[in-house]
């Protein structure tokens, strides 16, 4: 069964700061691996996705990495902003018998002090 | 392009209730899939439809089910409510197999709450 870790829970930094996101996962058969930033309250945004074949990925301030053979992938969130304050999201898309299902990590609560 | 959109935003049930909630998959999508976040915890699998059939299910009891229309859009119905039911339910669609990496769009979420 997949489990997905995130590291850490809470992370509160001044604005500025570069920060990194850590998570993990158990099992290597994955397809993609994808990044969320969920507001509270409401739905989850995709801000970057790897798929299993790739390395990393950028997006303006955000660069995710994989290392699918050990289970870990980074985001790196570059100065930081209050804006960024949010909590993020790890998630990896296996393929199954019948469908397919994202497995989710706990989500890193990140607040950016001004 | 429309987004993924979800209804109603909020809602109030008390335990023993069914409720409905609904989906609209993004244009071009034929996949939904629902998942379930409790309060301060990550979503978890619900089950996905594709075609209008059941395509996988997590570890969640029969009073789940759900449907898709030719439309593509779903409905999660949950009967029999009870307390624990209380969270943000999460609908996501994605493209076929295959295309577009499998990348999954979410809707904005239903809150449920259960007294």
């Amino acid at each position: 069964k997949q489990e997905v870790t995130q590291i850490p829970a809470a992370l509160s930094v001044p604005e500025g700061e570069n920060l990194v996101l850590n998570c993990s996962f158990t099992d290597s058969a994955i397809y993609n691996l994808q990044w969320f930033r969920q507001d509270p309250g409401k739905g989850l945004t995709s801000l970057l996705l790897i798929q299993s074949s790739q390395r990393e990925q950028t997006s303006g301030r955000l660069n995710a990495s994989l290392d699918k053979s050990s289970g870990r992938s980074t985001l790196y969130i570059a100065a930081s902003q209050p804006g960024d304050s949010a909590t993020y999201l790890c998630a990896v898309l296996a393929r199954e018998t019948s469908g397919s299902r994202l497995t989710f990590g706990e989500g890193t609560q990140l607040t950016v002090n001004p | 392009e429309t987004g993924v959109t979800q209804s109603p935003t909020h809602l109030i049930k008390t335990r023993g209730q069914q409720v409905t909630l609904r989906c609209s998959s993004q244009s071009g999508h034929n996949t939904v899939s629902w998942y379930q976040q409790a309060l301060g915890q990550g979503p978890q699998f619900i089950f996905q439809y594709y075609r209008e059939e059941e395509n996988g299910r997590g570890n969640f009891p029969p009073r789940f089910s759900g449907l898709q229309f030719p439309n593509y859009s779903s409905e999660l119905n949950v009967n029999a409510l009870e307390l624990d039911d209380s969270a943000l339910y999460l609908c996501a669609s994605s493209s076929p197999w295959g295309a577009t990496y499998n990348e999954q769009f979410f809707g904005p979420g239903t809150r449920l709450t259960v007294l």
